[in-house]
């Protein structure tokens, strides 16, 4: 199995409708991610958490929120998903001081 | 804060040829520095990182990049393309010795290697 799972792999869902990405991580990291990738953007940073109790917004978190239901999951929810949405999701753990894990990402298209 | 400059978002080579992609980072503390690969529908695959000490970092699949704090730079090398290679390449730099630990990363360098 994956250190990280992201599910679904692929999703398309029409505008206005709410929608959760999940991940969940065996790596037992405490801290874990949420980017979006864009092309000529690279990857940007959603929202992140160092543990279940702290939750903190990246650089563009509006339209998005998360919940770390556990240490080992974290999910991102479109509470009305628009079409500038679409874009490929990424979940990453981290270990302090060791890098990143990355899922193997969500392609999200919002119609 | 930190960030972190590719430049050139495509870049072709030939098979064999020298692969070099270029980024720049700025930090106001010292960075832990980072290349991803990704290869068509693909997640993030870790190259190498440059943490503390050595300078010169090697990584998977031949390719190495140095540190270099005077001119802000960790550009990434190969001395010979494989057309495995094609892929995007993204420089990335984190605070991981502070209380962010977020990973910030350049928008990426699309290498094409041509036969």
């Amino acid at each position: 199995d994956a250190d990280v799972t992201q599910t679904p792999r692929n999703r398309i869902t029409k505008t206005g409708k709410r929608i959760m990405l999940e991940c969940s991580q065996t790596k037992g990291h405490d801290r874990m991610y949420w980017y979006r990738q864009d092309p000529g953007l690279g990857l940007r940073l959603i929202y992140y958490s160092f543990d279940v109790k702290d939750i903190n917004k990246g650089e563009i978190s509006d339209g998005y929120s998360v919940s770390r239901q556990a240490q080992a999951k974290f999910s991102l929810s479109l509470e009305s998903a628009i079409p500038n949405q679409t874009a490929l999701y990424f979940c990453a753990t981290s270990d302090r001081g060791n890098g990143y894990t990355f899922g193997s990402g969500t392609r999200l298209t919002v119609v | 804060a930190q960030s972190v400059t590719q430049l050139g978002s495509h870049v072709s080579v030939s098979e064999g040829a020298l692969v070099l992609l270029r980024c720049n980072y700025s930090s106001s503390v010292p960075p832990y520095l980072f290349w991803y690969v990704q290869y068509p529908n693909q997640g993030l695959q870790l190259l190498l990182k440059y943490t503390t000490g050595a300078t010169l970092v090697k990584g998977i699949n031949g390719f190495e990049a140095e540190f270099k704090k005077s001119e802000t730079s960790f550009h990434l090398t190969k001395p010979s393309a494989h057309m495995s290679d094609a892929a995007e390449y993204f420089c990335a730099v984190s605070d991981l010795r502070g209380a962010t630990n977020k990973l910030i990363f350049g928008t990426g360098t699309l290498l094409a290697v041509q036969p």
